[in-house]
């Protein structure tokens, strides 16, 4: 298995540009996780599915969208790119049976995202 | 809301030297309690977590954390570090609900001189 796989490593923008993070995970892992980490503040949920077709809103979901047409992906679309969404971006996901269910959190190896 | 601390924002030791880490949360019900560790230029992986049971969790690489319900903490700890336990960790907190959302610690950086 490759885990959680994530493109492009690093990408540099020009503000107001647009762009898609990929995440991929060969799992079979229900639920998927986009958070951003910057320094000092630790990793801030972005948006998060818990199957195929189904999205929510986490703690930080300004300036992103998501879609999750497939258990297997899972990709974070920027629209218009700003200076605040310079960050780290790292895709997760887990399996879960149950409702509230407390499975493990794999994590891919990030996106460092700079925009200019 | 649940909330995750983490006082040590940077520690730094030398080799052979015992560690702990604190890490404290808020939230009233039942939790699930996890420790990641991200060495440089990597991604997070876990180290150990807490579901129920035993409060001492043992993990890999030596580690340990102990889950005290009435000072809501969830201590990391390590006997002797090594050079090679140079890294970033963050404690994180799973409450109630059905969507296994995480609340992450601002993480502390742990540097280990040889």
């Amino acid at each position: 298995n490759a885990g959680v796989t994530q493109t492009p490593k690093f990408r540099i923008l020009k503000i107001g540009q647009s762009m898609t993070l990929q995440c991929t995970q060969d799992m079979n892992h229900n639920y998927m996780y986009w958070y951003r980490q910057d320094p000092g503040m630790g990793l801030k949920l972005i948006y998060y599915s818990v199957g195929a077709g189904i999205t929510d809103k986490g703690e930080v979901p300004n300036g992103y969208n998501v879609s999750r047409s497939t258990t297997e992906d899972f990709p974070l679309r920027l629209e218009l790119a700003a200076p605040s969404q310079t960050s780290v971006y790292f895709c997760a996901s887990s399996y879960d049976g149950l409702a509230g269910g407390t499975d493990t959190q794999y994590f891919g190896p990030g996106t460092r995202l700079t925009v200019l | 809301a649940q909330s995750v601390s983490q006082h040590n924002h940077h520690v730094i030791l030398s080799e052979a030297a015992s560690l702990e880490l604190g890490c404290n949360y808020s939230y009233g019900g039942t939790v699930n309690l996890f420790w990641y560790v991200q060495y440089p230029g990597q991604h997070l992986q876990l180290l150990l977590k807490y579901f129920s049971g035993d409060p001492l969790v043992k993990g890999i690489k030596g580690f340990e954390a102990e889950f005290i319900k009435s000072k809501f903490s969830f201590n990391l700890r390590k006997p002797s570090v090594q050079w090679s336990d140079t890294a970033e960790y963050f404690c994180a907190v799973k409450g109630g609900g059905a969507t296994n959302k995480l609340i992450f610690g601002t993480g502390t950086l742990l540097a280990v001189q040889p």
